[in-house]
């Protein structure tokens, strides 16, 4: 049962730390994406990969928020420096190759930023 | 740009009601819809999903109707149980290799 994996699950961290996210998609899939879910604004899209390739981060903060994929089986969320603000769900799905299809997510990692 | 309405939540049915939830969609093009699930401390699941207009998507008693006349994709199902309390979304995906959009998400609570 192949599933998308997610560490930390859960992260508490003070203000002006770094904090690393990682997610291995399923294999074989080629598209990445990066949810933020708060209370207030819901689901949001931070990025997306297609074949290890940033293809939008329009809903990222640039000044500190960068997301990676140094390999296929590897994607990475970071936020240098956290802020309270920052606290929310935050979940990596993957997708197959192809069109129409669905997107798989992870479990999600809980982040609280003091 | 593409969007998708639902119905606020939250809803709170008994069990064996009859559940709508209802969505709509703006969007160019022929988007193919879908409905995910979040359980309590989860990530979304795929509950059911439509291609095309016309299509039903059907899974676990849930099922929702491709509406084009209407852009509309509303979730029913006959008989809820406790255990289908959950929070649902909406979402569309355009044609090519898009992002999925969501809607705002709509809590059920079902009680015995």
């Amino acid at each position: 049962d192949a599933r998308v994996t997610q560490t930390p699950r859960h992260k508490v961290t003070e203000m002006g730390q770094e904090v690393t996210m990682r997610c291995q998609p399923i294999l074989g899939h080629n598209t990445v994406f990066w949810y933020r879910q708060t209370m207030m604004q819901g689901l949001e899209l931070l990025a997306y990969f297609r074949n290890r390739a940033p293809l939008d981060d329009s809903g990222m903060p640039k000044d500190r928020f960068s997301a990676e994929m140094p390999d296929a089986t590897l994607a990475t969320l970071k936020i240098q420096p956290s802020e309270p603000r920052d606290s929310a769900v935050y979940f990596c799905a993957s997708g197959p190759p192809g069109t129409n299809y669905e997107q798989y997510f992870g479990p999600g990692t809980r982040l609280t930023v003091t | 740009g593409d969007s998708v309405t639902q119905m606020e939540g939250p809803v709170t049915l008994s069990e064996e009601a009859f559940l709508t939830i209802n969505c709509t969609y703006t969007a160019t093009g022929y988007p193919s819809l879908f409905w995910y699930v979040q359980y309590p401390g989860e990530g979304l699941q795929l509950l059911l999903k439509a291609t095309k207009a016309d299509d039903k998507g059907s899974n676990k008693g849930f099922e929702a109707t491709y509406r084009k006349e209407t852009t509309s994709f509303h979730l029913e199902k006959g008989s809820v149980q406790v255990s289908d309390s959950a929070v649902y979304f909406c979402a569309l995906r355009n044609s090519g290799n898009t992002p999925l959009v969501f809607g705002k998400g709509t809590r059920l609570s079902v009680i015995a």
